[in-house]
């Protein structure tokens, strides 16, 4: 079965770091670009970042209201993406998904993770 | 950035009702777009892809079409696990985004 699992999620404060995982089971990770992505309480959808695949040489792309303080990396040994958050703020709280690439469309998603930016 | 414009954002049917849903783009994505289902508290599901491809396993009464800068999703004929929010991605260039969503609600 092609799984994804979402891990990492917890109560941080404001300027805290919290670094979140996604481990894949299922299918060939090594192969496809994995993403993440965001939803607010009550709110819509949000693109954090993209890590392509070793052929694409492991770039990385981010959502501008991110950039510089996240950082996704993956480590295809262990079928894992990592997101690494820093300098989070309130804005930051969401449920925080992973997803893989296929067609151009994220075509299997995480359960995902709960973060909560408060003090 | 291009921005999605998804409408109506709410719409009340019943069952059995055909259901239609427009994304439009705020520049040409040509047929980078994908439609999501999303219920309270689960993560999305892909519904089409590439604005008119239905995801294997998906009933054939959801539908795509579109292309440029206009995109419609239908359900022919709503059925009660169909309520629920749909939303739409843009795929063509970064930052990707997603259209504000449309949640279908029982009438």
């Amino acid at each position: 079965e092609v799984q994804l699992v979402e891990s990492g999620g917890d109560l941080v404060q404001p300027g805290g770091s919290l670094r979140l995982s996604c481990v894949a089971s299922g299918f060939t990770f090594s192969d496809y670009y994995m993403d993440w992505v965001r939803q607010a309480p009550g709110k819509g959808l949000e693109w954090v970042g993209r890590s392509r695949n070793k052929v694409n040489s492991y770039t990385t792309e981010y959502a501008a209201s991110v950039k510089g303080r996240f950082t996704i990396s993956r480590d295809d040994s262990k079928n894992s993406v990592d997101l690494q958050m820093n300098s989070l703020n309130t804005e930051d709280t969401a449920v925080y998904y992973c997803g893989r690439l296929l067609n151009n469309a994220v075509d299997v998603w995480g359960q995902g993770t709960t973060v909560t930016v408060s003090s | 950035d291009i921005q999605l414009t998804q409408s109506p954002s709410f719409l009340s049917a019943s069952v059995g009702d055909r259901v239609t849903i427009t994304c439009r783009a705020s520049q040409g994505i040509s047929s980078y777009l994908a439609w999501y289902q999303q219920k309270p508290g689960k993560a999305p599901k892909l519904l089409i892809y590439t604005a008119s491809s239905l995801k294997s396993g998906v009933p054939s009464r959801f539908s795509g079409s579109g292309s440029g800068t206009e995109f419609t999703f239908t359900i022919s004929s709503l059925q009660p696990e169909d309520f629920a929010t749909y939303s739409c991605q843009q795929l063509k260039s970064y930052p990707l985004t997603f259209g504000g969503g449309t949640k279908v609600e029982i009438k």
